[in-house]
């Protein structure tokens, strides 16, 4: 099983100060297949970025996904108030389609 | 506009069964690959199952494997969670989810329900 470990766990920051979160894999898996998901308290997941860097329907240009091999990066140019949230990568090029633990960004 | 509504959680006593259930609509269901995600209360996500659009091919996490079984029925627009010999730690919040393909590469989740509860406690 393929291990993805996202860092930080918590990142605080203000709203409009560039934001990078990071997931690390044990391993390298079938290439592009990573994606992105934004998570806010008593809701559903909502998909940002798939196949490592195409932004899923409707997801602002201030987000965006780049990495390859075993690491990977979702950056969050100008955060907005509602970017608050966890964040979690997930695998899907080797099964069991694994996630990372997620990374809470909050407001400073 | 997709939806995709769960059921049939509930509580259930260890060692026990429970079915879950998803209907699907606003899409072409049997264009495309379903998933099963989990998440316990507090925690993060844990992919559970995916099956792509025929059913010819299946996956599941390790934490379930031989106790769960995944299907779907695309003239119901249905996907089925079947889960046997529950455990305490299957407590979660069951999420049904459209994948992004037709089979595998495709597992991943671009629309998710609002969930089912299962607690399995005696």
């Amino acid at each position: 099983e393929i291990v993805l470990t996202q860092s930080p766990g918590t990142l605080s920051l203000s709203p409009g100060e560039r934001v990078t979160l990071s997931c690390r894999a044990s391993q390298s898996f079938s290439s592009s297949y990573l994606a992105w998901y934004q998570q806010k308290p008593g809701q559903a997941p909502r998909l940002l970025i798939y196949g490592v860097s195409s932004r899923a329907t409707g997801i602002p240009d201030r987000f965006s996904g780049s990495g390859s091999g075993t690491d990977f990066t979702l950056t969050i140019s100008r955060p907005e108030p509602e970017d608050f949230a966890v964040y979690y990568c997930q695998q899907y090029g080797s099964s069991p389609h694994t996630f990372g633990q997620g990374t809470k960004v909050e407001i400073k | 506009e997709v939806q995709l509504v769960e059921s049939g959680g509930g509580l259930v006593q260890p060692g026990r069964s429970l079915r879950l259930s998803c209907v699907g609509s606003g899409f072409t269901f049997d264009d495309y690959a379903m998933l099963w995600v989990r998440q316990a209360p507090g925690k993060g996500l844990e992919w559970v199952s995916g099956i792509s659009w025929n059913s010819g091919s299946v996956g599941f996490a390790d934490s379930v494997k031989g106790r769960f079984t995944i299907s779907r029925d695309n003239a119901k627009n249905s996907l089925y969670l079947q889960m046997n010999s529950l455990r305490t730690e299957d407590t979660a919040l069951y999420y049904c989810a459209k994948g992004g393909g037709y089979d595998s590469s495709g597992y991943y989740m671009v629309r998710w329900g609002q969930g089912t509860l299962v607690t399995v406690s005696s």
